[in-house]
């Protein structure tokens, strides 16, 4: 059984960085194929893909926001990292932990969705 | 930077055909896929490799694809299927993901 959980704050000031958690299992991201990324939703607005680690530890980011972003993982404790830096009111959405499989860019689609965690950037 | 283009809302009666599209310079060459959102839930794959349907979607749902576009079909929609319907490909340079802008759909 695949699970995704995000966790980090809630609330950021403007300027500061965020860092959310996502603790997965039923899976490794040491196996060939497997990958996690991250999507974030402001409040009534479309989704945005933000970024993408694989097994293989290749990174992607968004090319609209990839000066702000760092994906990392630590495959021991099945988790994967975003940070994001200055961050600012229209940072404010949930941000979505998902699961992908793929070996190229052409197959990437979310199986599996953790449930979300919003952040609201506000001082 | 590379963009998907959909109509931002659909309507259609019970028991109609909805067709939800989505446009894309890079479509001839990347697949897309299909996610389902209903309020306050995490999207669902309702659609994947263009016109591939998951275990567990039903048979009303399909996808197809011509050119730079690529359309969902919900055939006889019913009540529930009121949600919002993203498409997700590649971008142009095959280095990252992208979603459209989202279409809702009403069942009048």
């Amino acid at each position: 059984q695949v699970t995704l959980r995000e966790s980090g704050p809630a609330l950021v000031k403007p300027t500061q960085t965020l860092t959310l958690t996502c603790t997965f299992s039923g899976f490794s991201l040491s196996t060939s194929g497997m990958c996690v990324s991250w999507v974030r939703q402001p409040p009534g607005k479309a989704l945005e893909w933000l970024a993408l680690i694989d097994w293989d530890d290749d990174k992607y980011y968004s090319t609209s926001l990839k000066t702000r972003l760092t994906i990392s993982k630590d495959t021991s404790k099945n988790q994967v990292v975003l940070t994001m830096t200055n961050m600012d009111p229209v940072d404010t959405a949930t941000y979505y932990c998902a699961r992908i499989q793929g070996t190229y860019s052409s197959s990437w689609y979310v199986d599996y969705w953790g449930q979300g965690t919003l952040v609201t950037v506000s001082s | 930077s590379y963009e998907l283009t959909q109509p931002p809302s659909v309507s259609v009666s019970p028991g109609q055909t909805a067709r939800i599209t989505c446009s894309g310079d890079a479509l001839p060459k990347q697949y897309a896929y299909w996610y389902q959102q209903k309020p306050g839930q995490a999207p669902v794959l309702v659609i994947y490799k263009d016109s591939e349907r998951p275990s567990g979607i039903p048979e009303r749902f399909s996808g197809s694809s011509s050119g730079t576009t690529v359309t969902l079909t919900i055939s006889g929609v019913q009540a529930e299927d009121e949600a919002d319907y993203y498409c997700q490909s590649a971008d142009s340079s095959g280095t990252g993901a992208v979603f459209g802008g989202g279409t809702q759909l009403t069942v009048l």
